[in-house]
């Protein structure tokens, strides 16, 4: 089954005890992205990856860090979190980078639960 | 940086036809996108436009007028299972970032 990964699904931590939240895709996409979601924000993106070894910032990359050394996994790192970062995380894929005018779905995970006390 | 605007909640009977307005300002726009997010689910792709018209898909289209920076979520016979969030999303950076709006709640009534 084509799918999208997370884990953990829900995390409680602490102010500064650096953690790593993981994302796996099995469909061999050179796209990947990790989003926040808080309320009356909508989501809002943290980096994306446009194929191994590539990645960039989107509109909120303060305080996380990210690595995509193979192509199938995009993990989160959160160096030294705070409750400000406490946010529903999710990951997500598509086939390709870059622009393009056909139709390309991107696929979500079920997304990660974290409070930071 | 990139804003978009959408309405924050819609409701509708179920049967009917409701429409979500998207306006944005960006630079560099690379399409519009549409997104359903179910109470305590993942966002699910719904339909994308690059250029200016109407893309259909099933009960669902979606239009984008890049002249005018905007673009609509149509939803026809409307259903219970229709009840969501929809949020549109403007790519930008070679179509590589996503802004997205601050989300429509859809209330279907009976």
């Amino acid at each position: 089954e084509a799918q999208v990964t997370q884990n953990p699904r829900y995390l409680i931590t602490v102010t500064g005890k650096k953690l790593t939240v993981t994302c796996s895709q099995n469909m061999n996409h050179e796209y990947m992205s990790w989003y926040r979601q808080d309320p009356g924000l909508g989501l809002r993106q943290i980096y994306y990856s446009m194929n191994v070894e590539v990645t960039d910032k989107g509109d909120v990359p303060e305080g996380y860090k990210v690595s995509r050394k193979e192509k199938r996994n995009f993990p989160l790192i959160l160096e030294s979190p705070s409750p400000n970062q406490t946010s529903l995380y999710f990951c997500a894929s598509r086939s390709r980078a870059g622009g393009f005018l056909g139709t390309d779905t991107q696929y979500f995970g079920p997304g990660t639960r974290l409070t930071v006390l | 940086g990139q804003s978009l605007e959408q309405p924050s909640e819609v409701t509708a009977v179920e049967g009917a036809i409701v429409q979500i307005n998207c306006t944005y300002q960006t630079s560099g726009f690379y399409g519009l996108s549409w997104y359903q997010q179910h109470d305590g689910g993942a966002p699910t792709f719904l339909s994308y436009n690059a250029l200016d018209g109407l893309e259909e898909t099933g009960r669902f289209s979606s239009f984008l007028s890049r002249s005018d920076s905007y673009g609509y979520l149509l939803l026809q016979e409307l259903q219970m299972k229709d009840s969501a969030s929809y949020f549109c999303a403007v790519g930008t950076g070679g179509g590589n970032k996503l802004t997205f709006g601050t989300g429509t709640q859809l209330k279907v009534e009976l």
